[in-house]
């Protein structure tokens, strides 16, 4: 059981660049969230996903989009990236709403150049 | 809109010592209240919650009581370990259906032997 899987570890990327990070889990989890850390800063909700084909935009948006086709994947596309970009992302699943954990992969470090 | 507020860090203790870290909110509604640990290159894990108000969370000799007429969720342990060094995150959650975490900005704490 790996629980929540992103890749890549670290990445650096040029202005106007594009890519995605991916993420994947392994726990039948129906929804699915990711997140941005700027240094010295609380994540930051970008998108979220409550089961596959459904996703929606959490606090911070602008700049990426999401895909949800089956319940473990939950890619996050970055199109033409900026340096305001330049932050650490983390996916998370949880079985479902409420109160219910989050689990958190290990996070994928960004840089834009 | 909801907001968390943690001491600044980070913050250096000898082992044994006591612990506090603050947390304030501001939410409007009756929000859930979380703190999440971050170990060195790991992701998010969930520490304890709290979920109405006079609920006392707690896990690993940490404890956190959810005080609704102090807007507070303050992080104690009695004697620290070298292995509790981390990033400790507090978080709250306003949403019923879909659990849309705000994070504090995080505070870094060193356990020295």
């Amino acid at each position: 059981n790996a629980g929540v899987t992103q890749t890549p570890k670290f990445r650096i990327l040029k202005i106007g660049q594009s890519m995605t990070l991916q993420c994947t889990q392994d726990m039948n989890h129906n929804y699915m969230y990711w997140y941005r850390q700027d240094p010295g800063m609380g994540l930051k909700l970008i998108y979220y996903s409550v089961g596959a084909g459904i996703t929606d935009k959490g606090e911070v948006p602008n700049g990426y989009n999401v895909s949800r086709s089956t319940t473990e994947d939950f890619p996050l596309r970055l199109e033409l990236a900026a340096p305001s970009q330049t932050s650490v992302y983390f996916c998370a699943s949880s079985y479902s709403g409420g109160t219910y954990e989050q689990y958190f992969g290990p996070g994928t470090r960004l840089t834009v150049t | 809109g909801d907001s968390v507020t943690q001491m600044e860090g980070p913050v250096t203790l000898s082992e044994e010592a006591f612990l506090t870290i603050n947390c304030t909110y501001t939410a409007t509604g009756y929000p859930s209240l979380f703190w999440y640990v971050q170990y060195p290159g790991e992701g998010l894990q969930l520490l304890l919650k709290a979920t109405k108000a006079d609920d006392k969370g707690s896990n690993k000799g940490f404890e956190a009581t959810y005080r609704k007429e102090t807007t507070s969720f303050h992080l104690e342990k009695g004697s620290v370990q070298v292995s509790d060094s981390a990033v400790y995150f507090c978080a709250l959650s306003d949403g019923e259906r879909v659990q849309k975490l705000v994070f504090g900005q995080g505070t870094r704490l060193t356990i020295n032997p």
